[in-house]
């Protein structure tokens, strides 16, 4: 079965620190993964796409076929990038297969 | 442009009542999607249309749910006899075209709360 795993439900860090938020999937087909986030009192956005292999804010994610991983990095973490974070694999269609999400924390 | 809008955005309704949730998708937007999201989890996926088609139900969890998208726009979800375990933000995304290469715009969430 599809599943997507995110291990951590809170993630806190210091402002500047690197953040990795893991994320973890079960796909018997080649997976499109996807990370989301959602600031507070904001709606779900897209972050960005395992296809398009670009930086969005400092955040990447590298699919690593082998460990079935896709986890998303940001050598330095700022306040602003406190939020939820969902990691999602696409099945079919458009169907979105979402993790539980992770909360991230950056302190000042 | 307006965003994907759903309304009412808090509804509160007693066991047994029915309820109906509504999507305004961006215009122009083929792909309608309508997830359940509970306390402390991710979005779930229910079902899916393709302009007035309803191509995808598999994730709707019981036959008290049932969604429709007539005219290729607006989509409402009704729950029949709500149960305290349909409590949860039922979100409704949309997206340009047909297949997964584009993004899905999600809307800000109606929350349910069934007493």
């Amino acid at each position: 079965a599809q599943r997507v795993t995110q291990p951590e439900k809170l993630l806190s860090v210091f402002k500047g620190a690197p953040v990795e938020l893991k994320c973890n999937y079960s796909y018997s087909g080649s997976p499109e993964l996807f990370w989301y986030v959602q600031y507070s009192r904001q709606r779900l956005q897209l972050l960005l796409r395992h296809i398009s292999r670009e930086s969005i804010k400092g955040f990447t994610a590298d699919l690593n076929k082998g460990e079935t991983s896709f986890h998303l990095k940001k050598p330095f973490a700022q306040e602003e990038d406190s939020a939820m974070y969902y990691c999602a694999l696409r099945r079919g269609y458009n169907k979105l297969i979402f993790g539980a999400g992770t909360r991230l924390a950056v302190h000042p | 442009g307006a965003g994907v809008s759903q309304s009412p955005r808090y509804k509160v309704a007693k066991r047994g009542q029915d309820v109906a949730l509504r999507c305004d998708p961006i215009s122009g937007h083929v792909s309608l999607f309508w997830y359940q999201q509970a306390l402390g989890q991710g979005p779930e996926f229910l079902t899916y249309f393709q302009n007035e088609a309803q191509l995808d139900k598999s994730g709707l969890p019981s036959d008290r749910f049932f969604a429709e998208r007539p005219e290729g726009s607006v989509s409402t979800l009704k729950i029949q006899r709500t149960q305290q375990e349909d409590s949860a933000v039922y979100l409704c995304a949309s997206s340009r075209g047909e297949d997964g290469s584009y993004e899905q715009y999600f809307g800000p969430g109606t929350r349910l709360t069934v007493t």
